[in-house]
């Protein structure tokens, strides 16, 4: 079964770069959620969206911004980076829905330096 | 606001013996309540959920969840530990908006070491 689809998996950015991570969600699904992991750190949400808009905000800096796509790819953008934003980013989706499972990608790995 | 707790950040059992990954929740209406483990350097993997219906929910490589309502718990567990099951599991909560679904809200997370 397709899966969600991360890229690049691995990028090393310096310090006030910019970086721009890509989502596919699973075929069919019409929310994107973007989280961010830290070292030993739980998930933390960002942002998502539903049908090209976005649904919801969390701690998602003012430098971050991101959009969903008419074919419902989206992709996080990331200017000004920061050592601290040194970390694991996760896409996921779902059918709309509380009680569908949102699946989650294999993540891209950010190392700013 | 919806929030999970995992109280241990680490289990260690011995392989063969019953894993208990424990999880409180504190929400507000009914709970919608999911089980994740992540592996090294790997994404979030879906084992199981509670939505309604039987307390006991199966899910994914022989795991298993209990829903106590009156404990406000979803322990995962699983009868006979394998090595390979080692590794990084979470507890979320679905942050439900206007039952249309919302973000998963984490608890910390537990390490499970599962022991020869």
């Amino acid at each position: 079964a397709a899966g969600v689809i991360q890229s690049p998996r691995h990028l090393i950015k310096e310090k006030r770069e910019t970086a721009t991570l890509k989502c596919y969600p699973i075929p069919r699904h019409d929310t994107v959620y973007w989280y961010q992991q830290g070292p030993g750190q739980d998930p933390q949400f960002l942002i998502s969206f539903y049908e090209k808009m976005q649904s919801d905000k969390g701690s998602i800096p003012d430098r971050f911004s991101a959009q969903q796509f008419s074919d419902y790819h989206s992709e996080l953008n990331m200017s000004s980076l920061e050592l601290g934003d040194s970390a694991l980013y996760f896409c996921a989706s779902t059918f709309l829905g509380a009680g569908n499972t949102i699946y989650f990608g294999e993540g891209s790995w950010l190392t700013v330096v | 606001a919806q929030s999970v707790a995992q109280p241990e950040d680490q289990v260690n059992v011995a392989e063969g013996n019953p894993l208990t990954v424990k999880c409180t929740y504190s929400v507000s209406g009914n709970p919608y309540l999911f089980w994740y483990v992540q592996y090294p350097n790997r994404g979030l993997q879906f084992l199981l959920k509670y939505i309604t219906g039987d307390n006991l929910v199966k899910g994914s490589y022989g795991f298993e969840a209990e829903f106590n309502k009156s404990q406000t718990s979803f322990h995962l567990k699983k009868p006979s530990a394998l090595v390979s099951d080692s590794a990084l599991y979470f507890c979320a909560v679905r942050d439900k908006q206007d039952n249309q679904g919302g973000k998963l809200i984490f608890g910390q997370g537990t390490e499970l070491s599962v022991k020869p």
